[in-house]
């Protein structure tokens, strides 16, 4: 099975940086990600890791520590419309379970002015 | 092209009466999935299914609950008696596979309240 734990809420300023935290305890592990979901709305995809580093994509950076079961999510130069939920989710490693994912509780992330 | 689309947007249905939830992927995608989230809380993985291969049921969470996919198309998720614990918003999402590396795109979602 799996467990993921991150915080639940975070709030920070229109232009600062925000990380989130996920860690995760798991039967297995084949790569994990992270969604942006704003209220009422469908979750969307944000990032992919499977190897241990860093990945970024325009102000949005995920890092991934395997030996660690530990991911952040670096949001740089926060705007307002960045006020949403962030989820993390991991894939499981048994090739039974194919792609199904594992979501965390979600990070409600308030960027004030 | 077109995303994931759902139907309805919304449903009420008093307790104990049966509902059915549509979901259609995106053409082509192989992979279809069905999550439910309630109220503040993350998505909880239903059921999956992959092309061809018998369906992952392991998050279903009691015999009232069913789904069907109709080959790599449409997908019905039936609740059936349903209780008040049953609202939520129902999710489906569609990829293109079950290897490597496969975005998973969601639809609107079905938000469902039992009353």
């Amino acid at each position: 099975g799996q467990n993921i734990d991150q915080p639940t809420e975070m709030t920070a300023t229109e232009g600062a940086i925000v990380q989130i935290n996920c860690t995760y305890q798991t039967s297995g592990f084949n790569g994990l990600f992270w969604y942006q979901q704003h209220a009422g709305e469908a979750p969307t995809f944000l990032s992919y890791n499977v190897l241990d580093g860093l990945e970024e994509k325009g102000r949005f950076s995920s890092f991934l520590s395997r030996s660690k079961g530990y991911s952040y999510l670096l949001l740089k130069e926060l705007q307002m419309k960045d006020s949403a939920s962030y989820l993390c989710a991991v894939r499981d490693g048994i090739k039974a379970a194919g792609n199904k994912l594992t979501f965390g509780g979600g990070t409600r992330v308030l960027v004030k002015p | 092209g077109a995303g994931v689309s759902q139907s309805p947007s919304n449903k009420v249905t008093e307790k104990g009466k049966d509902v059915e939830l549509r979901c259609d992927p995106i053409s082509g995608h192989t992979a279809l999935y069905w999550y439910r989230q309630r109220l503040g809380q993350g998505l909880e993985f239903l059921i999956y299914f992959q092309g061809n291969s018998a369906p992952d049921k392991s998050g279903l969470p009691s015999d009232r609950f069913s789904a069907e996919r109709t080959g790599e198309s449409v997908s019905t998720l039936t609740i059936q008696r349903t209780q008040q614990e049953d609202s939520a918003v129902y999710l489906c999402a569609s990829s293109s596979g079950d290897r490597g590396y496969r975005e998973q795109y969601f639809g609107p979602g079905t938000r469902l309240t039992v009353t």
